[in-house]
């Protein structure tokens, strides 16, 4: 069965530094997201992506990110300037494009600030 | 601000009984409704969709919507050990984000 992978599971940088968080959603999907879950807190959106730019983002979603689909299978995550408060469980998620059709998750990425 | 609210729990059932999960969403205009369950340290896992009144049944899963009272339910029958986990209510409205609930953990005691 198809699964949205992502890379790495864990990383773990110092502030200040910049993190690139990779995602590959599953093939035939169209819509493609980001979610983060800061440890004992809820999942929060942060950006959609669809034909190759935003469709919707949140407040979360500040300068600091940024979001690309480089090729036809990846799709990135970028925090250029990475705060204590950004570490969390970061989450890509992908869904066809009928509007009810389920996101599927990746197992995410444990990033650590220090 | 469009909000999905849950009881944190832990809500505890005996193996083999009835849980019941509820969620209620203040967004009239939401339209689908999911409910995912997550693994501590793990990503959220798709139990059920459902997108208009009444129940919908998967195996010893049910959901339930209520559009008017803005209410969505999971029950998860013959509960056991394995079911016990944080289950995240998610709603999407016009847009196409999911806005989740904190969740609520379930334990199925033996």
């Amino acid at each position: 069965e198809p699964e949205v992978t992502q890379t790495p599971s864990h990383q773990v940088t110092q502030m200040g530094q910049e993190v690139i968080l990779r995602c590959v959603p599953i093939s035939n999907h169209l819509y493609f997201y980001w979610y983060r879950q800061i440890l004992g807190q809820k999942v929060e959106f942060l950006v959609s992506f669809y034909n190759n730019e935003i469709s919707e983002k949140s407040e979360i979603f500040d300068d600091q990110f940024s979001v690309e689909r480089p090729d036809g299978s990846n799709f990135t995550l970028k925090i250029r300037s990475t705060k204590l408060e950004d570490s969390a469980m970061y989450f890509c998620a992908s869904r066809i494009n009928r509007p009810q059709e389920t996101q599927y998750f990746g197992p995410g990425t444990r990033l650590l600030v220090l | 601000q469009k909000e999905v609210e849950q009881n944190s729990g832990p809500l505890s059932v005996p193996e083999g009984a009835i849980a019941s999960l509820n969620c209620t969403y203040s967004d009239r205009g939401s339209q689908s409704f999911f409910w995912y369950r997550q693994y501590s340290g793990k990503s959220p896992e798709l139990i059920m969709s459902i997108y208009s009144n009444g129940d919908k049944e998967d195996g010893r899963f049910t959901a339930q919507l209520n559009k008017a009272s803005q209410y969505v339910s999971l029950l998860i029958r013959d509960s056991q050990p394995s079911d016990s986990a944080t289950y995240l209510c998610a709603v999407t409205g016009g847009g196409n984000k999911l806005t989740f609930g904190t969740g609520t953990q379930l334990k199925v005691e033996l």
